[in-house]
């Protein structure tokens, strides 16, 4: 059964700061990777895609890479801004019916 | 282009009723997928449709079920609730299955009184 955590559960940093988000999955037999934005009481924003064959994907100020045989993904983001607080949750697709099985995400403040 | 949307935004129901959740996928999207939010429990997934079949469901009791009409359109039925249905639903599409992102909706919020 897949598993997946992010590390750390929270995180405070001040504008301006480059940082990174951890995501570890403990079956590496997966053909994606998702990375999410969530807003409170609000649905998820699709952020990123790494598929299985992939290394990294960008977009803007953000930064995903994939190590499909260590388990483990992180989300870079650089310069961070007050408009980047959120929870960034990341997700893993086994193609076991198209299920995604996420992490507990983690709850990023940037704080002006 | 529209996003997911789902219908209602919040609905509150009492234990033992029954509630019916709505999501009409993007244009083009044919699967659509359940998921739950509840608090201190993570995203679970639910079920996923794909061109009107139940494709695949998760590790919940027989009394959320749903269904997926012909225009993609889908909705979720939870019966008999009970004080811990509550949470958020969310909804997603995709354009098929086999690799595809997934987009969510904005959920619904069931509180069960």
């Amino acid at each position: 059964k897949q598993e997946v955590t992010q590390i750390p559960a929270a995180l405070s940093v001040p504008e301006g700061e480059n940082l990174v988000l951890n995501c570890s999955f403990t079956d590496s037999a997966i053909y994606n990777l998702q990375w999410f934005r969530q807003d409170p009481g609000k649905g998820l924003t699709s952020l990123l895609l790494i598929q299985s064959s992939q290394r990294e994907q960008t977009s803007g100020r953000l930064n995903a890479s994939l190590d499909k045989s260590s388990g483990r993904s992180t989300l870079y983001i650089a310069a961070s801004q007050p408009g980047d607080s959120a929870t960034y949750l990341c997700a893993v697709d086994n193609n076991a019916g198209n299920m995604l099985t996420f992490g507990g995400g983690t709850r990023l403040m940037v704080k002006p | 282009e529209a996003g997911v949307t789902q219908s209602p935004t919040h609905l509150i129901k009492t234990r033992g009723q029954q509630a019916t959740l709505r999501c009409s996928p993007i244009s083009g999207h044919t699967s659509v997928y359940w998921y739950q939010q509840a608090l201190g429990l993570g995203l679970q997934f639910l079920l996923w449709y794909d061109e009107g079949e139940e494709r695949n469901r998760g590790n919940f009791p027989p009394r959320f079920s749903g269904r997926q009409f012909p225009n993609y359109s889908s909705e979720l039925n939870v019966n008999a609730l009970e004080l811990e249905d509550s949470a958020l639903y969310l909804c997603a599409s995709s354009l098929g299955p086999s690799n595809q992102p997934q987009h969510f909706g904005d959920g619904t919020r069931l509180s069960i009184l």
